[in-house]
């Protein structure tokens, strides 16, 4: 099975800061990759899927880069709405989530 | 807008049966594939199974022989039945919308289930 390891698992930032998680896979999988927020009590959203691409409607601020095993959210300015669980989930091979970072304002 | 909702029992016994419905609004269940997703305490989340466009399913294998997804066309409805449930199926259970077999664009809200006596 493929694993999908999320860092860090918590991550505090500043309004204003560019902030970047991380979702390693245990071997490639070939963009199979979405990005999801999810808010205290709130449904998950998506964000990113095909690991790069901006679901309709997310702010442009959020983006998905990377390839193979390694992955990347990146939130260029961090706002106060964007505090919120993230989780990436994989679709290669099976679906797998990861365990998820959790952002929080300083 | 496509707009998903869980409803069933918020408590079952253990070795009984759980069963959920998702009623989907706003868009039908004979296009695309309808999954269920669930949360346990702690964040870890799992993929438990989908039904296609067709009715054809497809079961997360460490579910296999206890999870059963179906549907009715007529009430736009999806169903869960998870069997011989136990503590460690306490979780929020999700349904949610896959374009293609891949990621999921549209969730519900999520019904939270515990399994006690």
């Amino acid at each position: 099975d493929i694993q999908m390891t999320q860092s860090p698992s918590l991550l505090s930032a500043s309004v204003g800061d560019r902030v970047t998680l991380s979702c390693k896979a245990s071997q490639s999988i070939y963009n199979s990759l979405a990005w999801y927020q999810q808010k205290l009590g709130e449904a998950p959203k998506l964000l990113i899927y095909d690991a790069n691409s901006l679901q309709t409607g997310i702010p442009s601020r959020f983006s998905g880069s990377g390839s193979g095993t390694d992955y990347t959210l990146t939130i260029s300015s961090l706002q106060p709405e964007d505090v919120a669980t993230y989780f990436c989930q994989k679709y290669y091979s099976g679906y797998t989530f990861g365990a998820g970072t959790k952002l929080e304002l300083k | 807008e496509v707009q998903l909702q869980e409803s069933g029992p918020g408590l079952v016994k253990p070795s009984q049966s759980l069963s959920l419905t998702c009623s989907v609004t706003g868009y039908s269940i004979t296009s695309n594939y309808w999954g269920w997703i669930r949360k346990f305490p702690g964040n870890k989340m799992e993929w438990m199974g989908y039904i296609s466009y067709s009715g054809s399913t497809s079961y997360n294998p460490s579910l296999k022989s206890r999870i059963s997804i179906t549907r009715d066309t007529s009430k736009n409805q999806f169903f869960l039945q998870l069997n011989s449930v136990t503590t460690e199926d306490t979780a929020t259970y999700y349904c949610a919308r896959l374009p293609g077999a891949d990621y999921f664009d549209y969730w519900g809200q999520g019904v939270m289930v515990t399994v006690s006596s």
